[in-house]
C-alpha cells in the first residue's frame, strides 16, 4: 500500500511559471486536501474534494487551481508562480461515510518542496 | 473549531515518558481531541484521538480531564525517533467535510 504519493519531492520554479504537483492516493478515500505550509508555521489548507468532480476552496486558495476527475488523484495546478507561494506543500485524504462520531481520519504524503526564484 | 494551546517546547530523556500538555477549554461536547505528529518535515500522522475517555494505542495514551477543559498525550517510552513537531486539534468527528486546524504545536526533543 503506498497510501498518498505526491510528486515531485522538489522544485524550483521561476517568477511566472506554472507548475502542477500531483498527489494520488490508492485507499479509495473519498475526501483529498492540499495544504500548505510555511517555515515554522502550522499547515494552511488550500482547496479540498468530497469525492470526483467536487471541489471546494480552503483558507488561501488564491493563485491555485484543482481539479477530481477520479477518486484516486488531486493535482493542484499553479498558476503565475510568485515568491510568495514558496512553500512546502501538502497533499492528504480522508475516508467519511457522514456519520457523526466516525473517525476520518487524515492521511498526508511526504510533501512537495517549492521554491520560487 | 475550539482553539487550542500548547507549550513551544519540551525535552524528554530517551526512554522515560513524555508527556505533552495540551489546554483546549472553548471545547463544545461534541468535539474530539485529536493528535498529530510531524517528524522533520514530513507530512504530518496521526497518533490518536477521544472524546471523554482515555484512550490507549500502540503509539501513545490520551489523557483527557474530566471536564474537557485540557488533555495530556503520553509517549510511554520515549525513543529518539519520536523527536517531532505534535499538535493537538480539537474538531468534530465524522459528519462531512472536516478542517484540520493545525497551531504551532510542541517541539518534543528526545536526547540519548
Amino acid at each position: 500500500n503506498a497510501g498518498v504519493t505526491q510528486t515531485p519531492k522538489f522544485r524550483i520554479l521561476k517568477i511566472g511559471q506554472s507548475m502542477t504537483l500531483q498527489c494520488t492516493q490508492d485507499m479509495n478515500h473519498n475526501y483529498m486536501y492540499w495544504y500548505r505550509q510555511d517555515p515554522g508555521m502550522g499547515l494552511k489548507l488550500i482547496y479540498y474534494s468530497v469525492g470526483a468532480g467536487i471541489t471546494d476552496k480552503g483558507e488561501v486558495p488564491n493563485g491555485y487551481n484543482v481539479s477530481r476527475s477520479t477518486t484516486e488523484d488531486f493535482p493542484l495546478r499553479l498558476e503565475l508562480a510568485a515568491p510568495s507561494q514558496t512553500s512546502v506543500y501538502f497533499c492528504a485524504s480522508s475516508y467519511s461515510r457522514g456519520l457523526a462520531g466516525a473517525k476520518n481520519i487524515q492521511y498526508f504524503g511526504a510533501g512537495t518542496r517549492l521554491s520560487v526564484l | 473549531d475550539a482553539k487550542t494551546t500548547q507549550p513551544p517546547s519540551m525535552d524528554c530523556a530517551e526512554g522515560r515518558a513524555a508527556n505533552l500538555p495540551c489546554n483546549h477549554s472553548t471545547i463544545s461536547g461534541n468535539e474530539y481531541v485529536y493528535w498529530y505528529r510531524q517528524i522533520h518535515s514530513q507530512g504530518p500522522q496521526y497518533i490518536i484521538h477521544g472524546l471523554k475517555n482515555n484512550e490507549t494505542n500502540e503509539m501513545a495514551s490520551l489523557i483527557i480531564t474530566e471536564d474537557r477543559k485540557s488533555s495530556t498525550l503520553i509517549l510511554p517510552h520515549a525513543t529518539l525517533r519520536d523527536t517531532a513537531v505534535y499538535y493537538c486539534i480539537v474538531r468534530v468527528a465524522g459528519g462531512g467535510f472536516q478542517k484540520l486546524v493545525f497551531g504551532t504545536g510542541t517541539r518534543l526533543l528526545v536526547s540519548p
